[in-house]
């Protein structure tokens, strides 16, 4: 099976930054998503990372290290609208995507 | 555009009924999913097709069964439900097995 881990619970205030951290061990690996998705929502996407290194999209970055299994997603100047949990996902050698538990962030005001 | 639809958006259910759930996408996507998710375990995968008439099986398929008879359509189905399918269900898909997955918007299932 795989072992993705990521923090349950985060706040942060808005205007401020976030660092949500990810740790994997898997069979293979083809990959890691990042996905948002707000309470009683489904999960949209975010960010895609295969390569060593950082990706950015906007106020989203996403960080890969693949040698030590390991990624973040960054959120910059953050807004009430991004209070949401953010899923780590990582595809295995099958091309099959798990899922971490995922990580509540709160923005206060 | 619609994407991904689910139906029923939520359901309740007696134990040992039996009941399909449904899922349709009009993006001609080869691959769908089915996962559920429960509090503190997220999201895992029940079945997969990769493409139509193709399935497998995926992490917790035990209780549960798919049929991919056509690209579009992608029925789960609980052949007797008991009280720890209660969870909601995320129906997904993608390209191909090298995309991003789309996700529909859920049914909720609760099993008495």
């Amino acid at each position: 099976g795989q072992n993705i881990d990521q923090p349950t619970e985060m706040t942060a205030t808005e205007g401020a930054i976030v660092q949500i951290n990810c740790t994997y061990q898997t069979s293979g690996f083809n990959g890691l998503f990042w996905y948002q998705q707000h309470a009683g929502e489904a999960p949209t996407f975010l960010s895609y990372n295969v390569l060593d290194g950082l990706e950015e999209k906007g106020r989203f970055s996403s960080f890969l290290s693949r040698s030590k299994g390991y990624s973040y997603l960054l959120l910059k100047e953050l807004q009430m609208k991004d209070s949401a949990s953010y899923l780590c996902a990582v595809r295995d050698g099958d091309y099959k995507l798990s899922f971490g538990a995922g990580t509540t962030v709160t923005v206060r005001a | 555009i619609a994407g991904i639809t689910q139906a029923p958006t939520s359901q309740i259910l007696a134990a040992g009924r039996r009941m399909t759930l449904r899922c349709t996408q009009d993006m001609r996507h080869n691959a769908m999913y089915w996962y559920r998710q429960d509090l503190g375990l997220g999201l895992r995968l029940i079945h997969y097709s990769n493409t139509a008439g193709t399935t497998g099986k995926g992490e917790v398929p035990d209780g549960y069964s798919v049929s991919r008879a056509n690209t579009d359509d992608f029925p789960l189905t609980l052949a007797s439900a008991v009280p720890s399918q209660t969870s909601v269900y995320f129906c997904a898909s993608s390209e191909g097995t090298a995309n991003e997955q789309f996700f529909g918007p859920g049914t909720r299932l609760t099993v008495l």
